[in-house]
C-alpha cells in the first residue's frame, strides 16, 4: 500500500522548534517530489515547501523563508520539516504529500499523510 | 504570488444535481490546475490535475474545464458522498497556492 505517516508534531511555546518527519512506503520513494502542506483550524489549505527527488532544489513559503527548512533522506525513505522560530500563525495540521508525477511539481499531490498537529502556543 | 479565487465559498445542493466551482487566477497559470476534495478531520484527495485530467479511481461525475486563468469543477449527479469542501490548486509556479475552497452541503 502506497502510503506517508507524518510524526512529530505536538505544542511547542513562540520561538520554539520543532522538527516533523514523514514516513514513505510502497512507492519508490527517491523517485517523486515531496510537499509539506499546512491547514489553521478552521482555515484553507497552504502550501509550504517541497524539494525535489534529489534535494537540489527546495521551494518554501515566504512566510517561512528562514525559519523552515524541508529535507530528505532517501535511504530512509524519510522526509522532514524543520521548524524554528515559531509562531502562533504556524498553528495548523501539517500534510506531507507527494507529487503525482516524478517529472516536478506540476501535476498536483496525489498521496496526503494523515496530519501532524503543530501548536504553538504559551 | 498567484493568487487563486474560488467561488462560491459555499452551496448547498441536492442528491443528482449538477454543481459547478470555479476558480481563477490571477495571471496565465497554463493548465497546471489541480482540484481536492476534503471531509473534516482528512487529509484532501486529488481528483483532477493538469486541468482536466481525472486522477485514478475518481468516479466520471467529476470534471474539470479551463485553462489560461480560469477553470471550472463540475460534478454531475451529486451523490452523498460528494459532500465536502473543495479546493483548487495551482502548480504552475512556487509558491504553490490554493484557493480558498467551497464547501457543498446538502440542501
Amino acid at each position: 500500500e502506497v502510503q506517508l505517516v507524518e510524526s512529530g508534531g505536538g505544542l511547542v511555546q513562540p520561538g520554539g522548534s520543532l522538527r516533523l518527519s514523514c514516513a514513505g512506503s510502497g512507492f519508490s520513494f527517491s523517485s517523486y517530489w515531496l510537499s509539506w502542506v499546512r491547514q489553521a483550524p478552521g482555515k484553507g489549505l497552504e502550501w509550504v515547501a517541497n524539494i525535489n527527488q534529489d534535494r537540489s532544489e527546495k521551494n518554501y513559503l515566504d512566510s517561512v523563508k528562514g525559519r523552515f527548512t524541508v529535507s530528505r533522506d532517501n535511504a530512509e525513505n524519510s522526509f522532514f520539516l524543520q521548524m524554528n522560530s515559531l509562531r502562533a500563525e504556524d498553528t495548523a495540521v501539517y500534510y506531507c504529500a507527494r507529487g503525482n508525477s516524478p517529472t516536478g511539481y506540476y501535476y498536483g499531490l496525489d498521496v496526503w499523510g494523515q496530519g501532524t498537529t503543530v501548536t504553538v502556543s504559551s | 504570488d498567484i493568487q487563486m479565487t474560488q467561488s462560491p465559498s459555499s452551496l448547498s445542493a441536492s442528491v443528482g444535481d449538477r454543481i459547478t466551482i470555479t476558480c481563477r487566477a490571477s495571471q496565465s497559470i497554463s493548465n497546471y490546475l489541480s482540484w481536492y476534495q476534503q471531509k473534516p478531520g482528512k487529509a484532501p484527495k486529488l481528483l483532477i490535475y493538469v486541468a482536466s485530467n481525472m486522477h485514478s479511481g475518481v468516479p466520471s461525475r467529476f470534471r474539470g474545464i479551463g485553462s489560461g486563468t480560469d477553470f471550472t469543477l463540475i460534478i454531475s449527479n451529486l451523490q452523498p458522498e460528494d459532500f465536502a469542501t473543495y479546493y483548487c490548486q495551482q502548480n504552475y509556479r512556487t509558491p504553490i497556492t490554493f484557493g480558498g475552497g467551497t464547501k457543498v452541503d446538502i440542501k
